[in-house]
């Protein structure tokens, strides 16, 4: 089956620092990818999605490329803040109605 | 519009005992997935319902079991427990078919400590 493997947190970074999570996965074919993002206290929510090679998905400034020849989805933010802080997860699916996420990496920014 | 309801939001029990767990889907969605996320990790699926059937089930054990109402929302029953169960639980709403954006909406969770 699908499975995504993600770099080990936690990152601490200083504010305005540049962040790249890594991310790999293993699927048969060309799966929809995701990164959702778990604030303190909070459930997961979508932070951006490619459906397709080569497709960059972009959001709150963060921005991640499905690369195929790779198998990766790294997820990038050239400036990160405090708010940020928060867990990250990859995810795709496996099969039509399951998901797989990732173990998640620990983002904390330091003012 | 309301998003994804669950309770109880934290909750203890003792090994052996039972726990049901409850989920209003967002508005307009058909479809409701549960997943569990253990300290440090990733959520991991149990089942999905739709149309008040299970239509698909992860890899967890006969003691979780899960129902879908008329209204779309759900309720997960884990029973017999264990240690090992302590987790939070998430639920997740989605649409089926041609509506489907591959999003998942998820609740705050319940957060389940089993003594």
């Amino acid at each position: 089956g699908n499975s995504v493997t993600q770099m080990e947190g936690p990152v601490t970074l200083s504010e305005e620092a540049f962040l790249t999570i890594n991310c790999t996965y293993t699927a048969t074919g060309y799966p929809s990818l995701f990164w959702y993002v778990q604030y303190p206290g909070e459930g997961l929510q979508l932070l951006l999605k490619a459906t397709k090679a080569d497709d960059k998905g972009s959001n709150k400034g963060f921005e991640a490329t499905y690369r195929k020849e790779t198998t990766s989805f790294h997820l990038e933010k050239g400036s990160v803040q405090v708010s940020d802080s928060a867990v990250y997860f990859c995810a795709l699916p496996s099969g039509t109605y399951k998901y797989i996420f990732g173990t998640g990496t620990r983002l904390k920014v330091l003012a | 519009d309301a998003g994804v309801t669950q309770s109880p939001t934290h909750l203890i029990k003792t090994r052996g005992q039972q726990v049901t767990l409850r989920c209003s889907p967002k508005s307009g969605h058909d479809t409701v997935s549960w997943y569990q996320q253990a300290l440090g990790q990733g959520p991991q699926f149990i089942f999905q319902y739709y149309e008040e059937e299970e239509r698909q089930r992860g890899n967890f054990p006969d003691r979780f079991s899960g129902h879908q109402f008329p209204n779309y929302s759900s309720e997960l029953n884990v029973n017999a427990l264990l240690l090992g169960d302590s987790a939070l639980y998430l639920c997740a709403s989605s649409l089926t078919g041609t509506r489907n954006t591959g999003e998942l909406f998820f609740g705050e969770g319940s957060r389940l400590t089993v003594l």
